[in-house]
């Protein structure tokens, strides 16, 4: 069955540290991938995503991910969170091209100490 | 303001009445999705809607039905077979994807659902 993992259930950082959330997904052909971050009490929203192309991906607030299709995985990564930073992240992935669905991770909780 | 609203923020129930959460969406978009997010357990597709009078099961759609009358409004009911129906639920909606591509979705701000 297709799935998506990370690895971490829950991140504690410092301000200034850097991050990196792991994602790998199960094997399905050509996929897209998505990292989505909810902050406390606000939307689910989009931080980056991939199709094709550069397998680096630059998003919002600093934030970028890698692709590498070898390991199935695209990590989501951050030279240096900040207390604004805290949030829960969730990796998702689309099998289906534009017929299919997002199935989620079960999403990395991060807490950066100010 | 376009956007995805879900009414109401917070809702109580008593155990075995059914309850119907609101989805309103004004960004024309074709597809609308329905999610549950439980805490450790990320977010499980309930039903999706690509087109008007057309939806499918997701993964967990067990004790819970949908209607999709209008292009912008997805309602989902939560039934009484729903054995437990505790949960943050969100709504989404995407454009159509092109090309193989797979639009991202848009997120509503979701509905508490506690079942006394």
């Amino acid at each position: 069955a297709q799935s998506v993992s990370q690895h971490n259930h829950h991140v504690i950082l410092s301000e200034a540290a850097s991050l990196e959330l792991g994602c790998n997904y199960s094997y399905g052909g050509t996929v897209n991938l998505f990292w989505y971050v909810q902050y406390p009490g606000q939307h689910l929203q989009l931080l980056l995503k991939y199709f094709s192309g550069d397998p680096l991906v630059k998003g919002i607030k600093g934030f970028e991910a890698e692709f590498i299709k070898s390991k199935f995985s695209f990590n989501l990564r951050k030279p240096s969170v900040q207390w604004s930073d805290t949030a829960e992240y969730f990796c998702a992935v689309n099998y289906g091209g534009s017929q299919g669905n997002l199935i989620f991770g079960k999403g990395t909780k991060l807490s950066v100490k100010p | 303001d376009g956007g995805i609203t879900q009414s109401p923020k917070y809702l109580f129930r008593k155990e075995g009445q059914n309850v119907t959460l609101s989805c309103e969406q004004n960004l024309n978009h074709d597809a609308m999705y329905w999610y549950r997010q439980d805490p450790g357990q990320g977010l499980r597709l309930i039903y999706y809607s690509q087109i008007v009078n057309d939806f499918q099961k997701g993964d967990i759609a067990e004790g819970y039905s949908v209607s999709r009358e209008k292009k912008e409004s997805f309602p989902l009911t939560v039934t009484s077979a729903q054995k437990n129906p505790t949960a943050f639920y969100l709504c989404a909606s995407s454009p159509p994807g092109r090309g193989g591509y797979y639009n991202e979705q848009f997120f509503g701000p979701g509905t508490r659902l506690t079942v006394l």
